[in-house]
């Protein structure tokens, strides 16, 4: 079945730090994409998405780009902020049905200033 | 923007007891689904919901529960006898159809 796994955190970072949280799926079909992110207390909120191979997503300085070859997708960020201190769950949306998501585990992202 | 709204924010309930998990989806939205995360744990799919009926559901999703659209605005989630491990968020989200789902905050259930 459909599956996302995600590197484990916490991850810790210092202000101004290059941030990659890794991620790979596996799924029949051509599946979308996402990343999403859950600040404290609060719900998950959309933060990019890919729908197709060699899309890249970007949305408040973050990028993830649809590896087919590698079936991967990780989000980056060049310069992490305190503000960016979040959980971060990879996501992937089956091609067929009506496009339950399947979420990895989430990586907790603690940035230090 | 449009929000999906949920309530109440945190219940707490006895194990045995009934409870019904509230949202409202964005108005013009035509697919409806709940998800739970067990605490520190990932987010789970629970059930789809499209055309007043459900459209695909997971092995989570078991004769105690159940989802309802009333008014064509409300989209709830009814859990008939809660036991302790019911305990998570959920989450209801809507959308309009492929790749676009708004979430909304959450109703974190304490099952005592």
């Amino acid at each position: 079945g459909n599956s996302v796994t995600q590197m484990e955190g916490p991850v810790t970072l210092s202000e101004e730090a290059f941030l990659t949280i890794n991620c790979t799926y596996t799924a029949t079909g051509y599946p979308s994409l996402f990343w999403y992110v859950q600040y404290p207390g609060e719900g998950l909120q959309l933060l990019l998405k890919a729908t197709k191979a060699d899309d890249k997503g970007s949305n408040k300085g973050f990028e993830a780009t649809y590896r087919k070859e590698t079936t991967s997708f990780h989000l980056e960020k060049g310069s992490v902020q305190v503000s960016d201190s979040a959980v971060y769950f990879c996501a992937l949306s089956s091609s067929g049905g009506y496009n339950k998501l399947i979420f990895g585990a989430g990586t907790r992202l603690a940035v230090h200033p | 923007e449009p929000e999906v709204t949920q309530t109440p924010s945190h219940q707490v309930t006895q194990m045995g007891q009934e409870v019904i998990l509230r949202c409202v989806p964005i108005s013009n939205h035509l697919y409806f689904y709940w998800y739970r995360q067990i605490l520190g744990q990932k987010v789970e799919f629970l059930v789809s919901f499209y055309n007043n009926e459900i459209s695909e559901k997971s092995e989570i999703f078991d004769d105690q529960f159940s989802v309802e659209r009333p008014d064509g605005s409300n989209f709830t989630l009814k859990i008939r006898s809660t036991k302790l491990e019911d305990s998570a968020m959920y989450f209801c989200a809507s959308g309009q159809g492929a790749h676009g789902y708004t979430f909304g905050s959450g109703t974190r259930l304490t099952v005592v």
